[in-house]
């Protein structure tokens, strides 16, 4: 247990729509990252934010947005969902750059 | 551009064989690596972490070492179990810019009992 949670664990969305995603932290952790794992693939880097401000972003559209909370939750936002969104999405928080806790993911099938 | 690979793709072996798997990355400018076991399904599980300024980790029947110079790790499992059973990914913290893991895409190991 990493003490990392995210909600929910499944969710069913059609093409089109938008999303929203949860992720708790551990205490203390100022950074979170997010991370997407297609079926088949290691996961991809979506974006990290540290003290509530984006600091750093992989190659995803601007669809892809999220925020960070001063109470150490955070949440990631799809618009406009696509079929190829369904992947598993995982957070990971940190309180030092070396190493990060990852939650156990929210599967998301797109329709 | 950081790249890791990971090789095999998939391995089946019989239980209590020894088994090693590769990792391989293009940029030694890592702060970390880090090897991570995830079931079919689930979240990821870490396993061993590696600073750059170490050259092995061990855990229980799992050692990693990390061999920066040849952008190479590996994670040896002695007497594999039929648990053991898993997909492991290797993944490297970079240093460049955002402190973020770039992932290999896994070895699938099936343990037989």
């Amino acid at each position: 247990e990493t003490g990392v949670t995210q909600s929910p664990t499944h969710l069913i969305k059609t093409r089109g729509q938008q999303v929203t995603l949860r992720c708790s932290s551990q205490s203390g952790h100022n950074t979170v990252s997010w991370y997407q794992q297609a079926l088949g693939q290691g996961p991809q880097f979506i974006f990290q934010y540290y003290r509530e401000e984006e600091n750093g972003r992989g190659n995803f559209p601007p669809r892809f947005s999220g925020l960070q909370f001063p109470n150490y939750s955070s949440e990631l936002n799809v618009n406009a969902l696509e079929l190829d969104d369904s992947a598993l999405y995982l957070c990971a928080s940190s309180l030092t750059p070396d190493e990060q806790f990852f939650g156990p993911g929210t599967r998301l099938t797109v329709l | 551009k950081q790249e890791v690979t990971q090789i095999p793709a998939a391995l089946s072996v019989p239980e209590g064989e020894n088994l090693v798997l590769n990792c391989s990355f293009t940029d030694s400018a890592i702060y970390n690596l880090q090897w991570f076991r995830q079931d079919p399904g689930k979240g990821l599980t870490s396993l061993l972490l590696i600073q750059s300024s170490q050259r092995e980790q061990t855990s229980g029947r799992l050692n990693a070492s990390l061999d920066k110079s040849s952008g190479r790790s590996t994670l040896y499992i002695a007497a594999s179990q039929p648990g053991d059973s898993a997909t492991y990914l290797c993944a490297v913290c970079t240093t460049s810019g955002t402190y973020k893991y770039i992932f290999g895409t896994g070895t699938r190991l099936k343990v037989l009992a």
